[in-house]
């Protein structure tokens, strides 16, 4: 089955400065890559995925990546803000829908003032 | 709001307590996940129900009892449960084979003593 491994577990970065996690999979036939937000006492929300036919997407300061060859996606956030604080978590899946998504652990992000 | 609820939020039981967990989405959508995230853990997937029937269990124990009685409602009846069930029990739902990411209840913090 599908392996997600996610890195840096715990990532601590200056207000205003930009933060990066990395995740790399295991199936070349996962084609669905969201990522996911989680704020202390709330449920995983998602806000940003990709699909296996574009290599780079953004939506304002956040940015995903991916490189199919080597099996890697990443997670930018630039400009960082104190409501950036939060656990992330990166998913794969094969398929193009939201079925069968495997997780990474998750990174804890703190945005220092 | 994200369109998934649970109820209650925070449960503490005895290990030969009988209690249930709630969870109701209003997104109109045709599959229902239950997910236990452990500290340091990735996401795991417990139940999916597709249709209001169970299509995937992935070798939870017998403890753990969803039930789906129509789309929109999914309960996880808890009995004689161990002190390593302590976690955090996510709701979530989606279209099944659609486009649509999984959409995430805020979840119940479960502790067994």
């Amino acid at each position: 089955g599908e392996n997600v491994e996610q890195h840096p577990s715990t990532l601590s970065v200056q207000e205003g400065d930009s933060a990066v996690i990395k995740c790399t999979y295991s199936d070349s036939a996962s084609n669905y890559f969201p990522w996911y937000k989680q704020e202390l006492g709330k449920g995983p929300q998602l806000i940003i995925d990709i699909r296996s036919n574009v290599g780079e997407k953004k939506d304002q300061r956040i940015a995903v990546t991916l490189n199919k060859t080597a099996k890697h996606f990443s997670l930018h956030i630039t400009e960082t803000q104190p409501e950036d604080s939060a656990v992330y978590f990166c998913a794969a899946s094969i398929g193009g829908g939201a079925d069968g998504l495997t997780f990474g652990k998750g990174t804890h992000l703190i945005i220092q003032p | 709001e994200t369109g998934v609820t649970q109820t209650p939020r925070h449960l503490v039981m005895g290990m030969t307590n009988k209690k249930s967990l709630k969870c109701e989405q209003h997104l109109g959508h045709n599959a229902m996940y239950w997910y236990k995230q452990s500290a340091k853990k990735p996401l795991e997937l417990m139940f999916v129900y597709s249709l209001e029937e169970r299509v995937e269990n992935n070798s939870v124990p017998s403890r753990f009892s969803p039930e789906c009685p129509n789309s929109s409602h999914l309960f996880l009846h808890l009995h004689t449960l161990q002190p390593e069930d302590s976690a955090l029990y996510l709701c979530a739902s989606s279209q099944r084979g659609g486009p649509d990411p999984k959409k995430f209840g805020p979840g119940t913090r479960l502790t067994v003593l």
